[in-house]
């Protein structure tokens, strides 16, 4: 079983710059979500699919965020004119839709320095 | 607004002895309550949830938690420590919208 994997595992990038993430999930789970964490911080909310479609999205996702899952599998998550405010962890989970009760699996992150 | 709260940023306890994590949530409708472990530079790892039935639910690592509705709490709870238990814990909820909140995460140190 090969849980969900994240590439690049670091980042580091200088203000301004765009920087792409992307996230494979666990084969079969149809959803995938997006979050941020900051140091000394639970994970934040961005935003989810299912399949391909992108059902939600957080405030915190400004216009500069971009996600996509275009063929339902993996995901990308775009950060374009990158602030030094974007530094963070980004993480990505998958799960098998079955309502709200489903379990979210975390693959390692990716930890993005914007200097 | 559904919310967690870990009011413990720290905890101390020696190994073999019981640990205990606290959380509390508050939601509209009825929650959905997870624990998860974070080691350094590793994503976060299920250890359990809760989502309807027996108040004790028992995880993975000799974990379990206490659903109490009447304190909207669900503390993590293992009867004897180890040292390889020390992590960043969160608690987290859901209560039927989208996105799953967490809390702030309780560093735990198991000292030999």
């Amino acid at each position: 079983d090969t849980g969900v994997s994240q590439n690049p595992r670091h980042k580091i990038t200088k203000r301004g710059q765009n920087v792409t993430f992307r996230c494979d999930p666990i084969s079969e789970h149809n959803r995938l979500y997006w979050y941020r964490q900051t140091l000394g911080q639970g994970p934040e909310f961005l935003t989810y699919f299912q399949n391909e479609a992108q059902l939600e999205k957080s405030r915190l996702l400004s216009d500069r965020f971009s996600a996509e899952r275009p063929k339902g599998s993996f995901s990308t998550l775009e950060i374009q004119r990158t602030e030094q405010g974007d530094s963070a962890m980004y993480l990505c989970a998958s799960s098998l839709a079955s309502g709200y009760q489903e379990t979210q699996y975390f693959g390692p992150g990716t930890r993005l320095l914007v200097l | 607004a559904q919310s967690v709260a870990q009011p413990e940023d720290q905890v101390n306890v020696a190994e073999g002895n019981p640990l205990t994590v606290k959380c509390t949530y508050s939601v509209s409708g009825n929650p959905y309550l997870f624990w998860y472990v974070q080691y350094p530079n590793r994503g976060l790892q299920f250890l359990l949830k809760y989502i309807t039935g027996d108040n004790l639910v028992k995880g993975s690592y000799g974990f379990e938690a206490e659903f109490n509705k009447s304190q909207t709490s669900f503390h993590l709870k293992k009867p004897s420590a180890l040292v390889s238990d020390s992590a960043l814990y969160f608690c987290a909820v859901r209560d039927g919208r989208d996105d799953m909140r967490f809390g702030a995460g309780t560093r735990l140190t198991v000292k030999p």
